[in-house]
């Protein structure tokens, strides 16, 4: 069974606070993703990863940066926590093969006070 | 621009009976179609999905339909189960774009005992 785990389920923190959130999976998998889930928005993809050390923005990097520095291993920042940052957070990982099959992590709820 | 629709944020329906959630999608360049489930206080779990090049998926319960001339699919669930009572994203996968998936904002589905 492919595991993907989230270092935290509930954060809080406060606003202007440097913020991290990690994710493992366990599959060898090749790309590796950052969501956050609003209500009424869905899931948007912040941060994709599709090798180590490799990055690439989704559609709202603002306010966010990754790292990537093993495989397994998926870093998300967030440089200075703002209120609009509160939000349940999701890692996924994918092995890249059809049909593109994405594995989630639990989430971390996370609020900026 | 929204590629990915799900028009209905919410659906009831009777235990026992069909549930049917849709999605509209408008990039000619998906190929890969794929539904989740996510409970609260959960990362979504993978159902089921369809090529571009079938028109029907069947797994148990469920079953998804492409028409890609309309530019729509469905999940229908038979016989529907409080056990399914979730919120249903749909998700797709254009060629090229690096595994990335497209969700649509999802549909709240409660089935009623």
């Amino acid at each position: 069974d492919v595991k993907v785990t989230q270092s935290s389920r509930y954060l809080v923190k406060r606003t202007g606070e440097k913020v991290f959130l990690e994710c493992v999976q366990d599959m060898d998998h090749e790309n590796m993703f950052w969501y956050r889930q609003d209500p009424g928005l869905g899931l948007r993809l912040i941060y994709f990863s599709y090798d180590v050390k490799m990055k690439e923005k989704g559609d709202i990097p603002e306010g966010y940066s990754v790292s990537r520095e093993k495989k397994e291993r998926f870093s998300l920042i967030l440089e200075s926590a703002s209120t609009n940052q509160t939000s349940m957070y999701l890692c996924a990982s994918s092995p890249g093969t059809i049909p593109y099959e994405q594995y989630f992590g639990p989430g971390t709820r996370l609020t900026v006070t | 621009d929204q590629q990915v629709k799900q028009n209905s944020p919410s659906l009831s329906v009777q235990e026992g009976r069909i549930s049917i959630l849709n999605c509209d999608y408008t990039n000619s360049m998906f190929d890969y179609f794929l539904w989740y489930k996510k409970y609260p206080a959960e990362g979504p779990t993978f159902l089921i999905s369809i090529s571009s090049i079938k028109d029907k998926n069947e797994d148990g319960r469920f079953t998804v339909f492409l028409n890609k001339s309309a530019k729509h699919l469905s999940l229908h669930i038979v016989p529907s189960q409080p056990g399914d009572s979730a919120v249903y994203f749909c998700a797709a996968s254009a060629v090229g774009s690096n595994y990335k998936l497209t969700f649509g904002k999802g549909t709240l589905l409660t089935v009623n005992p």
